[in-house]
Formats: C-alpha cells, sequence, structure tokens
C-alpha cells in the first residue's frame, strides 16, 4: 500500500498567485517530512525540510506539519513560471531504516 | 550546490544484455542510493549502500540488480540480466549522513534513461 499520498495529481496556478500542495503519510513511523522538486530533464532537489509541528518558512516557499495526522503541505507564495515542476512529498522513518520514500508526486503549472 | 553526475544520460540496450549504470557522488558523501522512476512519474527506492554495503534494499531491488563502489571510485547498478520492465529513468543519490534522524539532504544526479530493446 502506499506510504505517501499527494494532492491533487496536477494544479494550475497563474503567475504570482498561490499554489498549496497537500501530503499525508499513512505510517506513524515516517514522520520526517521533506519536499523535493524536479524540473523536467533533471534530478530531485531538495526544497525544505520539516519535522515539528507547525510553520516553517523558506523565501516564498511555507511548509506546514500536523503530527498528529501526519500531513504536511507546501505554499508557494508569488509563484512563477520557473515553479513549473513535479513536486513531491517525501518521508523518512523515525528510527531505523535509511530509504527516503516518494509520494505520488504533484505537477504544478504556472501560466504567464 | 554540491552536484552528482550520471554517466551515461541515454543507455539503449537488448534484452538480456549486462548494463553498468555509472554514479559520481558528491566527494565527500558517504551514503548512496539508487531509484528508478518510470514516465516521470513516481520516484522508487531501489537501495542504499553505506561503507561496501548495501543497507536497504526495496522489492524492486531483484536479484538481477547489484551495486558497488570499489575504491572509491564510481557508485555503480549493474543489471545483468536486463529485461524489459527494467526500463526506465535511474538516478543516484548521495548523502552525507544517513537518514536516522531525518537531519539530512539527498542530492540527486540527472538520471540515466535505460531503454531495454
Amino acid at each position: 500500500q502506499q506510504k505517501v499520498q499527494q494532492s491533487p495529481e496536477s494544479l494550475s496556478v497563474p503567475e504570482g498567485g498561490m499554489a498549496s500542495l497537500n501530503c499525508t503519510s499513512s505510517d506513524r513511523n515516517f514522520q520526517y517530512f521533506w519536499w523535493y522538486r524536479q524540473h523536467s530533464g533533471e534530478g530531485p532537489k531538495a526544497l525544505m525540510s520539516i519535522f515539528s509541528d507547525g510553520d516553517k518558512k523558506e523565501g516564498r516557499f511555507t511548509a506546514h506539519l500536523n503530527k498528529a495526522s501526519l500531513h504536511v503541505s507546501l505554499h508557494i507564495r508569488d509563484s512563477q513560471p520557473s515553479d513549473s515542476a513535479l513536486y513531491f512529498c517525501a518521508v523518512s522513518p523515525y528510527q531505523g531504516g535509511r530509504a527516503l520514500i516518494f509520494g505520488t508526486g504533484t505537477t504544478v503549472s504556472v501560466s504567464p | 550546490g554540491p552536484k552528482v553526475l550520471q554517466i551515461p544520460s541515454h543507455q539503449i540496450i537488448d534484452m538480456g544484455q549486462m548494463v553498468t549504470l555509472n554514479c559520481d557522488p558528491v566527494s565527500n558523501h558517504l551514503y548512496f542510493y539508487w531509484y528508478k522512476q518510470i514516465l516521470g512519474q513516481q520516484m522508487e527506492f531501489l537501495v542504499n549502500f553505506y561503507n561496501g554495503k548495501v543497507m536497504e534494499k526495496s522489492k524492486l531491488f531483484k536479484d538481477q540488480f547489484s551495486v558497488e563502489r570499489p575504491d572509491g571510485s564510481y557508485f555503480t547498478l549493474k543489471i545483468q540480466p536486463t529485461a524489459l520492465e527494467d526500463s526506465a529513468v535511474y538516478f543516484c543519490a548521495s548523502s552525507l549522513r544517513d537518514w536516522g534522524g531525518g537531519q539530512n539532504t539527498l542530492y540527486f544526479g540527472a538520471g540515466t534513461r535505460l531503454s531495454v530493446l
């Protein structure tokens, strides 16, 4: 079964708008969250990590984690065409294990 | 930022042949990973490697797969023999530390597209 579910599958945002992505882990052992971004033809690149309840802001990106529900969101403020990419949520285990498990991905398209 | 290099970028081989995918990880990193991605979709974990040993592997890491990093050179993924379902983009990644505390960043290469005919 899928450990990490993301929604929506795809998202269209006007330039300057806000994009909101969601991610839920189905396994309480996996509660360290990362957001990765993958542009076409490239490998994923880490955007930010979040390990504690609440918000974490890095530039135009804000992540929010609710550990009780194992739900994390990513909000992209003032979206730019360069933000068009495949966004992955990834989780790692609390203890033991070293595999970083990726979610199903959300494709974001920012139109000028 | 730190760079992971993957060679070649595209490899075409006939089913049943052997293929070796090469990865040059970030120079001071100690942990190495392979992921598989089909059709630009989900990244699926294959294996991770540290201190000359496989630490973890997934069900996708079939018996035909092997990894090694002889004498600190390339980190390689070998598939022998290849099957049609092995066609995918394979990404190598490296990190300075492991994920036990969830504190480290994985750096990915640009991938090797493997086409098995």
